[in-house]
């Protein structure tokens, strides 16, 4: 299957620091990118949908000054909390859809585990 | 609202048991659904449902959608350690985001 990276795999941070996360699609061409956040023993929650080359789109809650969500080309999105705190840590995911060929698939990056001290 | 019902919540079995994962959803212009297995990491990809009745097989899993009961089922025949997981359902809309159920964690011991 299709490959979607993220980097770093994990970060600890001081409170009111900024953190960016990146997310690419390895081999295919992603004009849509999501992210997700989890929680310990809960189900992926939607943040916000990556649209290259347009403003995101959050979901009811989330605040965009918050997380900055910039998608600059086919391959890449990032998510930058900014002003980190505590409350922040979570297991952040980033899925890119892959159109190509005839399919309509959203593939998993591996996450990046935020700490916030 | 979009919403997605997964059951169990929680399963543990033997090695070689048969199991049977539960997905109902209600959603606006159903496109898709989608199974993922969620290890220690991001969820990975397993199935993608979209027409009514059609059988899809990966080795020991299957799974199949039924639009009229606005259900699906994953099957796990002879179940591995390797197997447990969280197992997670997921419908597409209208919207073409992913609404996500709460997971199945399955377990399955030795």
């Amino acid at each position: 299957g299709a490959v979607v990276s993220q980097h770093p795999s994990w970060v600890i941070c001081k409170s009111g620091t900024s953190v960016k996360i990146e997310c690419r699609s390895l081999d295919f061409q992603a004009t849509t990118m999501f992210w997700y956040r989890q929680f310990p023993k809960q189900s992926l929650m939607l943040m916000a949908t990556s649209n290259e080359g347009s403003k995101a789109t959050y979901e009811q809650g989330v605040e965009k000054d918050k997380f900055l969500i910039n998608h600059a080309s086919l391959t890449l999105s990032t998510l930058t909390v900014t002003s980190a705190h505590p409350e922040d840590s979570s297991f952040y995911i980033c899925s890119a859809r892959d159109l190509s060929g005839g399919t309509d698939t959203q593939y998993f990056g591996p996450g990046t585990r935020l700490t916030v001290l | 609202e979009d919403k997605v019902v997964q059951s169990p919540l929680s399963l543990v079995v033997h090695e070689g048991d048969t199991v049977t994962l539960n997905c109902s959803y209600e959603v606006t212009n159903f496109r898709s659904l989608l199974w993922y297995k969620q290890e220690k990491k991001a969820p990975t990809f397993l199935f993608m449902l979209t027409s009514s009745g059609i059988e899809k097989k990966s080795g020991r899993l299957s799974s199949i959608l039924d639009k009229k009961e606005l259900s699906s089922i994953l099957n796990i025949t002879a179940t591995q350690t390797g197997d447990s997981a969280i197992y997670l359902c997921a419908v597409e809309g209208g919207s073409e985001k992913l609404v996500f159920g709460k997971g199945t964690k399955l377990t399955v011991n030795p």
